[in-house]
């Protein structure tokens, strides 16, 4: 079972600034078959990436994935109100489909 | 656009079962698998297992074997997941997700997108004594 671990537990940033969000897999995930998600309390997530770079519909283009083997990135290049959140990769390229223990970005 | 809507919020004892289900509407519900994911409280996410409705055959977690059912009804486009033998720990919000990474036709398998791109509202299940 592929175990995703990702990093940090919590970032503390601003409105505008850069975040840069970790997932390293414990081996390789075969096909670049990540995903990452998006979760707001007391919704379910969204689907923000798939296939370690590609954004899925409607999500704007200040969200970019990028990564390869066994470690994956989430990039949010400017954090706009609305992106404070909870955010989760997940592997589906081989079962069990496991997430990562997320990362949550809040306001600093 | 495709919509999933579950049962809602439940009760059990412990040692009880609980179904939850997932109806579909709008896309082509039994060509894509449905998977079902859940959520303690304050805790994060969780696949259980999921199901390709047109095959009828669901794939578990190691961790709920022998306690999970996963089902689907094509003629009602509803899935359906069954959990057994319920503890306190078993308390979340659960959910089911449409997984785009394929899709299948009666004969073959082909490759989607990636990801659960449409998911359900979630169904809390509370077990209390």
């Amino acid at each position: 079972e592929i175990v995703l671990t990702q990093s940090p537990g919590t970032l503390s940033l601003s409105p505008g600034e850069r975040a840069t969000l970790s997932c390293r897999a414990s081996q390789s995930v075969s096909s670049s078959y990540l995903a990452w998600y998006q979760q707001k309390p007391g919704q379910a997530p969204r689907l923000l990436i798939y296939g370690a770079s590609s954004r899925a519909t409607g999500i704007p283009d200040r969200f970019s994935g990028s990564g390869s083997g066994t470690d994956f990135t989430l990039t949010i290049s400017r954090l706009e109100p609305e992106d404070f959140a909870v955010y989760y990769c997940q592997q589906y390229g081989s079962s069990p489909l496991v997430f990562g223990q997320g990362t949550k970005v809040e306001i600093k | 656009q495709v919509q999933l809507v579950q049962s809602g919020a439940e009760v059990k004892k412990p040692g009880s079962s609980v179904k939850v289900s997932c109806k579909a509407s709008g896309g082509t519900f039994s060509s894509y698998a449905i998977s079902w994911v859940r959520q303690a409280p304050g805790q994060g996410l969780e696949w259980m297992g999921g199901i390709i409705p047109i095959f009828g055959t669901a794939n578990y977690a190691q961790k709920f074997q022998g306690r999970v059912t996963i089902t689907a009804d094509e003629s009602t486009s509803t899935a359906y997941m069954e959990l057994s033998s319920l503890r306190s720990e078993d308390t979340a919000v659960y959910y089911c997700a449409r997984d785009s990474s394929g899709w299948c036709s009666s004969t073959s398998c082909y490759e989607g997108t990636g990801g659960f791109d449409y998911w359900g509202q979630g169904t809390l299940v509370t077990v209390s004594s």
